[in-house]
């Protein structure tokens, strides 16, 4: 166990559709950071929140939100999906934002849309 | 981001030291080095980080070129539990995120 918590574990859910991936960093934790892992893509960057704020923002689609709340845990929102948005998708918790930090990984939710 | 570059894949047998090289020319001198490995079906994990001395902790080792653009994660004795991919990251102190390539594949043999 590695300290971070991720829910579901497996989503399985039609074209279309609206998901919410659910993440609970280690205790401490004050940065979180979603990351998609496609077959073909490799672990994609989406998005960093801080102690509640947005910190940094990467291949994010307009489709995706997401947002850190009050006790940290932060929630990635899935919408309109599409067959492509099957993946792996990774939270990662870190103490701080800077360099010197290492991240912590959830074991990940997989979302299969059909 | 600085680029790093590494085999895409590397073989050991079990119980032997694995080396595994990273090269990264244009590291700046606030840039830390990280490595992650991720094993199948699992999410990434962290292995070891620097920023210019040579660092070990109970999973492996870190050798740190004196010119910094290059590294080697050394895996002291590796099992059959190591074969992973395994990512080399630069991150720079106030760079917020990690931005993974495609690593080293490590497969090791009974």
């Amino acid at each position: 166990d590695s300290g971070v918590t991720q829910t579901p574990k497996h989503l399985i859910t039609a074209t279309g559709q609206r998901v919410t991936l659910r993440c609970s960093p280690r205790s401490g934790d004050l940065s979180v950071y979603w990351y998609q892992q496609s077959l073909d893509q490799g672990l994609q960057f989406l998005i960093q929140y801080y102690n509640g704020e947005e910190r940094a923002k990467g291949n994010i689609l307009e489709r995706f939100s997401a947002q850190q709340f009050p006790d940290l845990h932060s929630e990635l929102n899935l919408s309109s999906l599409e067959l492509g948005d099957s993946a792996l998708y990774f939270c990662a918790s870190s103490v701080g934002d800077r360099g010197s930090y290492g991240y912590t990984f959830g074991s990940g939710t997989r979302l299969t849309v059909v | 981001d600085a680029k790093t570059t590494q085999p895409n894949s590397m073989e050991s047998n079990e119980e032997e030291p694995v080396h595994l090289p990273c090269n990264h020319s244009t590291i700046s001198g606030t840039d830390y080095i990280h490595w992650y490995r991720q094993l199948p079906s699992q999410g990434p994990e962290y292995v070891i980080h620097g920023l210019t001395s040579n660092v070990n902790n109970r999973m492996a080792s870190l050798a740190i070129a004196e010119d910094r653009k290059s590294s080697t994660l050394i895996l002291h004795r590796a099992t059959l539990r190591d074969a992973a991919v395994y990512y080399c990251i630069l991150r720079g102190y106030n760079t917020d995120k990690l931005i993974f390539g495609t690593g080293t594949r490590l497969q090791v043999f009974p």
